[in-house]
């Protein structure tokens, strides 16, 4: 059965301190690996990883993906409480839907 | 563009009454997909269409859930008979060949 698993599954942390979101993937056919940041509402898009070792960079945001090891990292650095959210991690295995881990909460306080 | 356009924006109705969601996804993409949101469960994918035709319905719970794609610009999921387990976010997203993947902003069902 494919499985995507994210850890850890909350985290709170200060402003200021860099924090690392962790998303291992058993699936077949693999395509790509998505991750969502989460508000009040929609999930709303961040970056898309296909090839391995390459850093997807915007911001403070950053990704990367290994295909070896079946996972992924998604690092915050100088974290704001507008960081604040849900992070979701998801597999395109299908070319068309998402199998998406249950996600990482990640509280920033002031 | 409007972005994928769901309503109601909450629904709240009473156990056994048929419930109905609707989407409007971005015009151009040719997939539509219905997940479900919870916090015991994440987010799970009911069923996503392709060029109006169901591709995948195998995340539909019960034969209570269905969903209709009459047009490309028009998708429903109905809950019916609604129970108070049903409650839940549901979001509906679409894209244009796996790509360009937006959500919409999704409907809170409450079932009392």
């Amino acid at each position: 059965e494919d499985k995507v698993v994210q850890s850890p599954l909350s985290l709170v942390v200060h402003e200021g301190d860099t924090v690392t979101l962790n998303c291992s993937y058993e699936v077949t056919n693999f395509r790509s690996l998505l991750w969502y940041k989460q508000e009040k509402k929609a999930p709303t898009f961040l970056f898309m990883l296909t090839s391995s070792g390459i850093e997807k960079k915007s911001g403070r945001l950053s990704s990367i993906l290994d295909k070896k090891e079946l996972f992924s990292i998604l690092n915050i650095t100088a974290t704001q409480t507008g960081d604040s959210a849900i992070y979701l991690c998801a597999v395109d295995h299908s070319g068309y839907a998402l199998n998406f881990g249950k996600g990482t909460s990640l509280l920033v306080t002031p | 563009d409007a972005g994928v356009i769901q309503s109601p924006r909450h629904e709240v109705t009473e156990m056994g009454q048929e419930v109905t969601l609707r989407c409007k996804p971005i015009s151009g993409h040719n997939s539509l997909f219905w997940y479900r949101q919870t916090m015991m469960r994440g987010l799970e994918l009911l069923i996503y269409f392709n060029n109006n035709v169901p591709i995948d319905d195998s995340g539909m719970p019960e034969d209570r859930f269905s969903a209709k794609m009459p047009n490309a610009s028009f998708s429903t999921l109905k809950i019916q008979p609604s129970e108070p387990r049903d409650s839940a976010v549901y979001f509906c997203a679409s894209s244009f060949q796996g790509d360009g993947y937006t959500f919409g902003s999704g409907t809170r069902l409450t079932v009392v």
